[in-house]
């Protein structure tokens, strides 16, 4: 089945910082989507793109869809210690797919001791 | 996460032991799935509906049963548990602008 890539599989952030995330895939998909998830909950959406070379922002939070349509990023500028979770990409196909979601493996965000 | 419960949120089970994990949406969607997440393997796809009286294996259906009760419930059953079934399951149903909207999950400790 498809794959996703996601790196760093973990960092630690000191506030104030910027950081980013990416994933790959070894094929395309439609729309990419970035959650995060607190403990104890479920992943909850970030930012969702739909075409290829699209950014889109969600206040401190930047996304890309890239050109080839098999990456995306994630940067967080400033970030403050309530981003402490972790964040996973994902994508999808549509429709005939049964708009599954593929996701990748999750980057933990830790705060620096 | 608003639109989609699951219960219970904690189950200890003994390996042999069966199980039925229920999930409901109140948002009227043909689509629901359940996911396992472990760690470093992010979220993976168990089973799958697509519409009420349908459903389909995903990446890791062994050991899983599942059944679309209504449009409504999905629930998904193991009807003899394993260790390496100790994971934290996810029901999902669409969300409005793609994605899903996930409830809040099941901690199952297989022993």
């Amino acid at each position: 089945g498809q794959q996703l890539n996601q790196s760093p599989q973990s960092m630690f952030i000191q506030e104030g910082e910027d950081v980013s995330m990416n994933c790959t895939s070894s094929s395309i998909f439609n729309t990419w989507l970035w959650y995060k998830q607190d403990p104890g909950e479920g992943p909850v959406l970030l930012i969702a793109l739909y075409k290829a070379g699209e950014l889109t922002s969600n206040g401190r939070l930047t996304a890309q869809f890239g050109i080839t349509r098999k990456d995306s990023f994630l940067n967080i500028s400033a970030s403050i210690p309530s981003d402490v979770g972790i964040y996973f990409c994902a994508g999808q196909l549509h429709k005939a797919a049964g708009n599954k979601l593929t996701f990748g493996g999750g980057t933990r965000v830790l705060v620096k001791p | 996460n608003a639109g989609v419960t699951q219960t219970p949120k904690f189950q200890v089970l003994k390996t042999g032991q069966s199980m039925t994990l229920q999930c409901a949406q109140d948002m009227n969607h043909n689509s629901m799935y359940w996911y396992r997440q472990d760690p470093g393997m992010g979220l993976r796809l168990i089973y799958y509906s697509a519409s009420e009286g349908t459903t389909d294996k995903g990446e890791v259906p062994n050991g899983y049963n599942v059944s679309r009760l209504n449009k409504r419930e999905f629930s998904l059953r193991l009807e003899s548990a394993a260790p390496s079934q100790t994971s934290v399951y996810f029901c999902a149903s669409p969300a409005p602008n793609y994605g899903y909207t996930f409830g809040s999950g099941t901690r199952l400790t297989v022993v």
